[in-house]
């Protein structure tokens, strides 16, 4: 049973650049949750995609979006880097109706804005 | 709003010796709780979850948890440490208003001594 993959494990961007990251959930999962990790924090929830739609968002600007496709991947894309978005991006994947708010998280992706 | 406090950012106890991590939470709808364990360079584990049934919740690696509505507590214990559980700690929580938007806690950093 694959758990949560996500792609890729790091990667080097210049400031004002793109980035897209991809998420695959845990087999059976259909709900994706992303969070940024910054270095010595805590997780923080940038969005979270049901049904291929945003269903909740945290406070983080528009430059953050994010799609999920008919199979329950995900992408994350940033626009306009900063170096403030330096962190370590976790995707987690849980099932809607499955009533113990239980997340699995993949291993992320180390993202370094210079 | 909901919110997660883990009083001390760094922990350090002895091989053998009882470990105690501190999490008091902030929630205006009866919460679900997690704590979660994460290694160097990796994604997050969940270690144990409360979600309304019994208040001494059993995890994994011999961790366990009390909720304590009284106090807003949900305080992490192992009887006897072990090397192996140097890592970082995170408590979270989660609401029963729907999705499974997480908010987590800074978290606390422990050392094991030999």
């Amino acid at each position: 049973d694959a758990g949560v993959t996500q792609s890729p494990t790091h990667l080097i961007k210049t400031r004002g650049q793109q980035v897209t990251l991809r998420c695959s959930p845990k087999s059976g999962h259909d709900t994706v949750s992303w969070y940024q990790q910054a270095l010595g924090q805590g997780p923080q929830f940038i969005f979270q995609y049901y049904e291929e739609e945003e269903r909740q968002r945290g406070n983080f600007p528009d430059r953050f979006s994010g799609h999920q496709f008919p199979n329950y991947s995900s992408e994350l894309n940033v626009n306009a880097l900063l170096l403030g978005d330096s962190a370590l991006y976790l995707c987690a994947s849980s099932l809607v109706g499955h009533d113990n708010r239980e997340q699995y998280f993949g291993p992320g992706t180390r993202l370094t804005v210079t | 709003a909901q919110s997660v406090t883990q009083l001390g950012s760094h922990v350090s106890v002895s091989e053998g010796a009882l470990v105690l991590l501190r999490c008091n939470y902030s929630s205006s709808v009866p919460p679900y709780l997690f704590w979660y364990v994460q290694y160097p360079n990796q994604g997050l584990q969940l270690l144990l979850k409360y979600t309304s049934a019994a208040t001494l919740v059993k995890g994994i690696n011999g961790f366990e948890a009390e909720f304590k509505k009284s106090e807003t507590s949900f305080h992490l214990t192992k009887p006897s440490a072990h090397m192996s559980d140097a890592a970082e700690y995170f408590c979270a929580v989660s609401d029963h208003t729907g999705g499974f938007k997480t908010i987590f806690g800074a978290g606390t950093r422990l050392f094991v001594k030999a």
